[in-house]
């Protein structure tokens, strides 16, 4: 089955405790994203990446770290997370920006 | 930053009753998505409008392109609460560049 996969998809951590939220997408895309959503600010864009080895900054990439070293996985790092980091997390994958995004179950992180 | 902005942000009616949404920009988009996300998902493409003028039907939903290639709309005919979500429009801000998502128009159709 053609999907994209988080993991995990609840957490709850401390402020400073670093953490890595996971994306993997098994249709050989080119193209994957990752977003925050929060009430009355929609989604936002993180990172995306083009293809392997190539990451570029979203709208709001204060916070975050990204890698792209193999054409699947699409992992999230928050070396030092913290409150306002708390949101609904998106990873999302397609063959080009142009083309249907396909969205993984999402990752809903509290940072306490 | 090309922005889009989609009205009502809120809107709820009842069975039955047609509806009209709206994602506009000042800007010429090359081409736009729409996409539904209901609670606890994440959003799912309805339909990409690429042409000028263009119309596009989904069962009783109708997308349209403005001539100009700056706004949309999605009407939708006899609402069911199946219809409720998140309805959200993106486009891309260049070849494999980020992407450009409006707020939203949230829907609750009632029975």
């Amino acid at each position: 089955e053609a999907q994209v996969t988080q993991n995990p998809r609840y957490l709850i951590t401390v402020t400073g405790k670093k953490l890595t939220v996971t994306c993997s997408q098994n249709m050989n895309h080119e193209y994957m994203s990752w977003y925050r959503q929060d009430p009355g600010l929609g989604l936002r864009q993180i990172y995306y990446s083009m293809n392997v080895e190539v990451t570029d900054k979203g709208d709001v990439p204060e916070g975050y770290k990204v890698s792209r070293k193999e054409k699947r996985n699409f992992p999230l790092i928050l070396e030092s997370p913290s409150p306002n980091q708390t949101s609904l997390y998106f990873c999302a994958s397609s063959f080009s920006s142009n083309n249907e995004q396909f969205f993984g179950p999402g990752t809903r992180l509290t940072v306490l | 930053t090309q922005l889009l902005e989609q009205s009502p942000q809120f809107l709820s009616i009842q069975e039955g009753e047609n509806l009209t949404v709206y994602c506009n920009s000042s800007s010429v988009f090359s081409s736009l998505q729409w996409y539904r996300q209901e609670p606890g998902e994440g959003p799912v493409l309805l339909v990409t409008v690429v042409t000028g003028g263009e119309v596009k039907k989904l069962k009783r939903l109708t997308f349209q392109f403005g001539d100009a290639r700056k706004d949309s709309s999605l009407h939708i005919t006899a609402a069911q609460p199946g219809d409720t979500g998140l309805y959200l429009c993106n486009h891309n801000a260049g070849n494999n560049r980020k992407l450009i998502w409006g707020l939203g128009t949230s829907l609750a159709v009632n029975p």
